[in-house]
């Protein structure tokens, strides 16, 4: 099973700043590799796929990057509503999921 | 709008079976693959298995084979995950998510189905 580690656990910041999120895996994964992020009593919602690729609709603050084994998130400019739970899964052999980032005021 | 509607709350005792079901509107219920993946309460999310609505095809995590099955119901356009021999760690929020392809990332979500084994 590949399995991915994403630090820090929780990142205190405030609005206007900058969040860097990192998920590492076990093994390379290429680039299959998708964000999500989740807020209380909500499904978690697609950001990026492919560890580079914007999913519909989500603003250009956001923004992944990374190869094989070491992967970021990146969010250029805190907003309110960005202050939320943010999963890394890989598919490169079937599904698994990091422990997630909550990023808090 | 793409959407998949999940049912509602479910309480089980341990040793039974639950059936969850996900509806889809929006789009051709056969041109995706539809995922599930469930959370449970301390947050870590979990894949389950995956179902091609257009032939039925199956794949499950080894750790639910045996008592998980995972079916498409083509004349009501909805995906059912049903899981028997329910345990405490069953208890979770699953989720059903539709897939561009097989193995692609989870677009759309349904709004998730808490179940909760207790006796």
């Amino acid at each position: 099973e590949i399995v991915l580690t994403q630090s820090p656990a929780t990142l205190s910041l405030s609005p206007g700043e900058r969040a860097t999120l990192s998920c590492r895996a076990s093994q390379n994964i290429i680039t299959f590799l998708d964000w999500y992020q989740q807020k209380p009593g909500q499904a978690p919602r697609l950001l990026i796929y492919s560890a580079s690729n914007r999913a519909t609709g989500i603003p250009a603050r956001f923004s992944g990057g990374g190869s094989g084994t070491d992967f970021t998130l990146t969010i250029s400019s805190l907003e309110p509503e960005d202050f939320a739970v943010y999963y890394c899964q890989q598919r490169s052999n079937w599904l698994t999921f990091g422990g997630g980032t909550k990023v808090e005021i | 709008e793409v959407q998949l509607v999940q049912s509602g709350t479910e309480v089980q005792r341990p040793g039974s079976t639950v059936k969850i079901s996900c509806k889809v509107s929006g789009y051709t219920f056969t041109d995706y693959f539809v995922h599930w993946v469930r959370q449970a309460p301390r947050g870590g999310l979990e894949w389950v298995g995956l179902v091609d609505p257009d032939d039925g095809e199956t794949l499950y995590a080894e750790k639910f084979k045996g008592r998980l099955t995972i079916s498409a119901d083509r004349s009501a356009d909805t995906v059912y995950m049903e899981l028997g021999s329910l345990k405490s760690e069953d208890t979770a929020v699953y989720y059903c998510a539709r897939v561009p392809g097989r193995w692609q990332h989870l677009e759309f979500w349904g709004q998730g189905t808490l179940v909760t084994v207790s006796s």
